[in-house]
């Protein structure tokens, strides 16, 4: 079965600590896609990065940064010299491939909190 | 830029009212979906059509409907409010064909069910 496990409910840091948010999936497919999305208090979810299950170099865009592993089936999500803006709920996500319209399936989200 | 927008950020309704949440996108997507969204349990499939007029259940469709008549508009339908369907309700859509397509998604509705 699909499952995506976000173990960390809640972050609080100060501004400008590094921050990175764990992301465990599991999925029987050998081809499938991960997802970060990032929901500020406004409500509207934004997307942040997609990646496929064959590529497995790391990304960085800004202060964002994203470690995906398959060896341990995580996708981990950095935010380096956090900042108060940063502040959001931040969800991990799986797609499997090969059926039209198929949904996300979303982890329960990890809350951070930054502070000034 | 691409735009999904939904018909109310926040309702108030009654227990047994007949509730109609709207979801229109303006970027040509052949999917759309409906999550909702509760603390602790993340965001919850409740229905998502991938064409007009067809329409596949979610993880919880029970107390719940969906129509999709044109392929810009989908709508959630409660037929009879109940109080545990108290949530955020938010709509996204997608291009076809390729799962790895990035979900788009609305700004939400936070129903309330009295």
């Amino acid at each position: 079965a699909q499952k995506v496990t976000q173990a960390q409910t809640e972050i609080s840091v100060v501004e400008k600590e590094d921050v990175t948010l764990d992301c465990v999936y599991e999925t029987r497919d050998t081809t499938y896609y991960l997802f970060w999305y990032k929901q500020p208090p406004s409500g509207e979810l934004v997307f942040l990065i997609r990646r496929n299950s064959f590529d497995e170099q790391n990304e960085i865009s800004g202060r964002y940064s994203w470690n995906f592993q398959k060896s341990t089936s995580s996708f981990n999500f950095t935010i380096t010299a956090s900042q108060v803006v940063d502040s959001a709920v931040y969800f991990c996500a799986l797609s499997e491939a090969g059926q039209a319209g198929t949904a996300l399936i979303f982890g329960k989200g990890t809350t951070l909190s930054v502070s000034s | 830029d691409v735009k999904v927008t939904q018909s109310s950020r926040y309702l108030v309704k009654r227990t047994g009212e007949k509730v109609f949440l709207e979801c229109v996108q303006d970027m040509d997507h052949e999917n759309m979906f409906w999550y909702r969204q509760d603390p602790g349990l993340g965001l919850r499939l409740i229905y998502f059509s991938y064409d007009v007029k067809m329409k596949e259940k979610g993880d919880i469709p029970e107390g719940y409907s969906v129509s999709r008549e044109k392929k810009e508009r989908f709508s959630l339908i409660l037929e009879s409010a109940s109080t545990n369907q108290t949530s955020m309700y938010l709509c996204a859509s997608s291009l076809a064909l390729a799962t790895y397509n990035e979900q788009f998604f609305g700004p939400g509705t936070r129903l309330t069910v009295l």
